[in-house]
């Protein structure tokens, strides 16, 4: 059982263009949605995170757009540019007295063409 | 500054050896986690510990063992390597409580002939 669904698997978008990747999940007891970006060889590092008590959260040209009453929260990028290109990850998780499991999606990878 | 540290990098193991995968943190975060990449199956999660002494089963633990005696360590023992467990393997680390940054490790790429 996914507890949380990512789409596209893959993203093509030209230099400057508006890249989105979506996410939804089921479990209503989520409260925190974090992003990770991930180059090749390396590991994954947090980009941005949103709670739910707001609809949107932007960090410089990243932002994230969060529905609570669809369970649903996506990544836009906004002015593409060659060097976002990477595989992102949306998560999720849950308050529960410190042992909170990051649950991730199952990836997007993103080439921006030049 | 370190930050998580993972060893080997790369390693390559015959069907039933055994190994440990190293991961040590020196940012005293409490919350260390173990996860698997595999293509198309994102990042899942194979055991974590809150604390020196605590460990616990994530979603794919089966095959793996871990154990916590240190804040700063936590190993993951794969006990008879299987074909199943060629993955990239990532160790994370981070304060328990809520919205709280994961920080990951370079990554083991491991490979059972």
């Amino acid at each position: 059982q996914q507890q949380v669904k990512q789409s596209p698997q893959s993203l093509i978008v030209q230099k400057g263009g508006i890249s989105i990747i979506n996410c939804a999940y089921e479990n209503t007891a989520f409260d925190y949605f974090p992003w990770y970006q991930q180059f090749p060889g390396k590991g994954p590092a947090l980009l941005i995170a949103i709670r739910p008590d707001v609809s949107e959260k932007k960090e410089g040209r990243f932002t994230i757009s969060f529905n609570k009453s669809a369970k649903q929260f996506s990544l836009h990028i906004m002015d593409s540019q060659p060097g976002d290109s990477a595989t992102y990850f949306c998560a999720a998780s849950r308050r529960g007295g410190g042992s909170e499991k990051l649950v991730f999606g199952k990836g997007t990878k993103l080439t921006v063409n030049p | 500054n370190a930050g998580v540290t993972q060893t080997p990098k790369f390693q390559v193991l015959k069907t039933g050896q055994s190994m440990t995968l190293q991961c040590a943190q020196d940012m005293n975060h409490e919350y260390m986690s173990w996860y698997r990449q595999d293509p198309g199956m994102g990042l899942r999660l194979i055991h974590y510990s809150v604390g020196a002494g605590i460990t616990d089963q994530g979603e794919v633990p089966n095959g793996y063992n871990v154990s916590r005696s240190t804040t700063e360590d936590f190993p993951l023992r794969l006990l008879s390597a299987a074909p199943s467990q060629t993955s990239v393997y990532f160790c994370a680390s981070r304060w328990t409580g809520l919205a709280t940054e994961a920080f990951f490790g370079q990554g083991t790429r491991l490979t059972v002939v």
